[in-house]
Formats: C-alpha cells, structure tokens, sequence
C-alpha cells in the first residue's frame, strides 16, 4: 500500500519566517495530495490540496507545491504568524475505494 | 449544519470492558473512517466504510469492530479495552477519497 513520511517532526521559527514541511510518497499512482492543520485539542482540518495535474497552488500565505516524478510534496507557509502554530498531516491518495495515507505530522511552533 | 459529531469527548474504561465511540455525520458522505492518533503515529487508520453496508479494514483494526446500517452513522466498537487502546480517535467522513475529509472533535480515550 502508500507509504508517506513526512519531515520534519518539528519546526520552530520566529514570527515572520517562512516554514516549509516535506513529504514524499511511495504509490505512483496516487493523484490527490490534501494538507491539514490540526490545532490543539481538535480534529484536522483541510487548508489546502492539490491534484496531480497541477505543480503548484497558492492560497494566500500558503501554497503546496508537487513533483511528480520525485514523488514528493511540500507545504511552503510564509509571513508566519503565532496563530499558524499547529500540527500540519500531509496525505496522498489515489481515488477509488483507497482512502488516503497520511504522514506522522509537523508540529509547526512560531515564536513571537 | 453540524458536520462530524463524535461522543464521548472523554472516556475511561478499565481493561476488559466494552465500549462503543459514536460518530454521525449530516452531510450526506459515502466515504466514512476512523483513526487513532497516538504521539509521534500520526493519523493511523483503523476501519473505514464506502457506503451503507460495506466496511473495511485499515492498518490497525486489531480489537475493533465497526458496522454501517445507515449513511449517518459510523459506531466503532472496542471489544475488549487494552491499555494500548489509549489514545485519541477521530472520525472523519467525505463524499470521495479525493476530496476533503471532515474531522470530528475526536474522543480521548483512557484504558485503565
């Protein structure tokens, strides 16, 4: 079945600074690569997603970007706030019945 | 519109007990799953259902059950509570594998 990992484990930045978390992906075949944000003592929600037909996507201070052929993905956040402190899932999926995979997780911590 | 509701928020249980974690949905999914999220795990799927009637198993369905009757409800059972069932399990429904999935609250669950 996919395997994704994710890195890095943890991100500390200063309030400002950009934060970029990686994943890859191990199933050619997956074509759907959505990005959650799960704050403290809440279930994950969708900030962003991107499809297979597409390199990259922005959504004001966050975009994703994809390569294919590496088989990887990332979550680009610029202009950190305090407030984007969370834990960030990056997951792959390939349609059908396949429910996506997700990654272990980026605790994201933006220092004042 | 209420979305993902789960209940219990918070559960002890002494080894040995059952126990059922209720989850309903009012947005009319297909796609319904359940997770347990353990500290440096990430997201690990446990069961997951692609219509009334149909479930399946995910990477850790070990001393769960799960049942489908109706498009709303998703209930996960705990046979027999372990102390490695601690944890805190989410539920989550879509329409598709490839579109955005909808988090609940989450259950925290303590096995004594």
């Amino acid at each position: 079945g996919e395997n994704v990992e994710q890195h890095p484990s943890t991100l500390s930045v200063q309030e400002g600074d950009s934060a970029v978390i990686k994943c890859t992906y191990s199933d050619s075949a997956s074509n759907y690569f959505p990005w959650y944000k799960q704050e403290l003592g809440k279930g994950p929600q969708l900030i962003i997603d991107i499809r297979s037909n597409v390199g990259e996507k922005k959504d004001q201070r966050i975009a994703v970007t994809l390569n294919k052929t590496a088989k990887h993905f990332s979550l680009h956040i610029t202009e950190t706030q305090p407030e984007d402190s969370a834990v960030y899932f990056c997951a792959a999926s390939k349609g059908g019945s396949y429910i996506p995979t997700f990654g272990r997780g980026t605790s994201l911590i933006v220092h004042p | 519109n209420a979305g993902v509701t789960q209940t219990p928020k918070f559960q002890v249980l002494k080894t040995g007990q059952s126990m059922t974690l209720q989850c309903a949905q009012d947005m009319n999914h297909e796609y319904m799953s359940w997770y347990r999220q353990d500290p440096g795990m990430g997201l690990r799927l446990i069961h997951y259902s692609v219509g009334a009637g149909i479930t399946d198993q995910g990477e850790v369905p070990n001393g769960y059950n799960v049942s489908r009757s109706t498009t709303e409800d998703f209930p996960l059972r705990l046979l027999s509570a372990a102390p490695s069932q601690t944890s805190v399990y989410f539920c989550a429904s879509s329409e598709g594998t490839r579109t955005e999935a909808f988090f609940g609250q989450g259950t925290r669950l303590t096995v004594v």
